[in-house]
């Protein structure tokens, strides 16, 4: 059973244009985190959010936390070539420490 | 400053050979995770440590799957009898324990070929 459901599975677009990628669950999480992962690699952490609601920014990226922290969406504005990977989101549950991965979004940026 | 670090990095393996993997964690972090990544798929939990204690075990984790990790610093996975599903990316992860969940930080990964 797949708890967290990202969207868009796929994304591909030209450097320059903002895009959004949706994380969402009907289960709550005490937190979420969002990763970016390369081919080969393991996934490289981004950002934590904890409480409903919490909005962070990371240079070009936002990340915003659903008030009822059953859902999380990370924005991208001006996207650039570097931002090309694999973008996770993963959440955690009170009492478990086990991280619920979501599928993944796989974002192109062309030049 | 180092990361989550493994070895080795790749390995193809006929099947039914015995593999291990390796996972050095950041140094004072005391929880220790594996998962498995399949293409195309986020990671999956596997099991995971606090200290030398082994907590929590995945139903994925078979009975030809065993984790340790004897001085509570690294840890070793070993998969018995290797099989063709067997092939994945097997992922560590470290953490310092601060709440009820902590932020995980990951190693590059080992990937697992099975021919």
């Amino acid at each position: 059973t797949q708890l967290l459901e990202q969207s868009p599975q796929f994304l591909s677009i030209q450097e320059g244009e903002n895009l959004t990628v949706y994380c969402n669950s009907s289960s709550v999480f005490s937190s979420l985190q969002w990763y970016r992962q390369e081919p080969g690699e393991g996934p490289v952490l981004l950002v934590t959010v904890v409480t409903g609601g919490e909005v962070k920014k990371l240079k070009r990226l936002t990340f915003q936390f659903g008030d009822a922290r059953k859902d999380s969406s990370l924005h991208i504005t001006a996207a650039q070539p570097g931002d090309t990977g694999l973008y996770l989101c993963a959440g955690g549950r009170e009492g478990f420490q086990k991280l619920v991965f979501g599928t993944g979004t796989r974002l192109l940026v062309s030049p | 400053d180092t990361g989550v670090s493994q070895d080795p990095r790749h390995k193809i393996t006929k099947r039914g050979q015995n593999v291990t993997f390796r996972c050095d964690p950041i140094s004072e972090h005391n929880r220790l995770y594996w998962y498995r990544q399949t293409l195309g798929q986020g990671p999956e939990f596997l099991t995971y440590f606090q200290n030398e204690a082994q907590l929590e075990k995945s139903r994925l984790l078979s009975d030809r799957f065993s984790a340790e990790r004897p001085k509570g610093s690294f840890s070793t996975l070993e998969i018995q009898r290797t099989e063709q599903g067997d092939s994945a990316m097997y992922l560590c992860a470290s953490s310092f324990s601060r709440g009820s969940t902590d932020t995980q930080y990951f190693g590059p990964g080992t990937r697992l070929t099975v021919l």
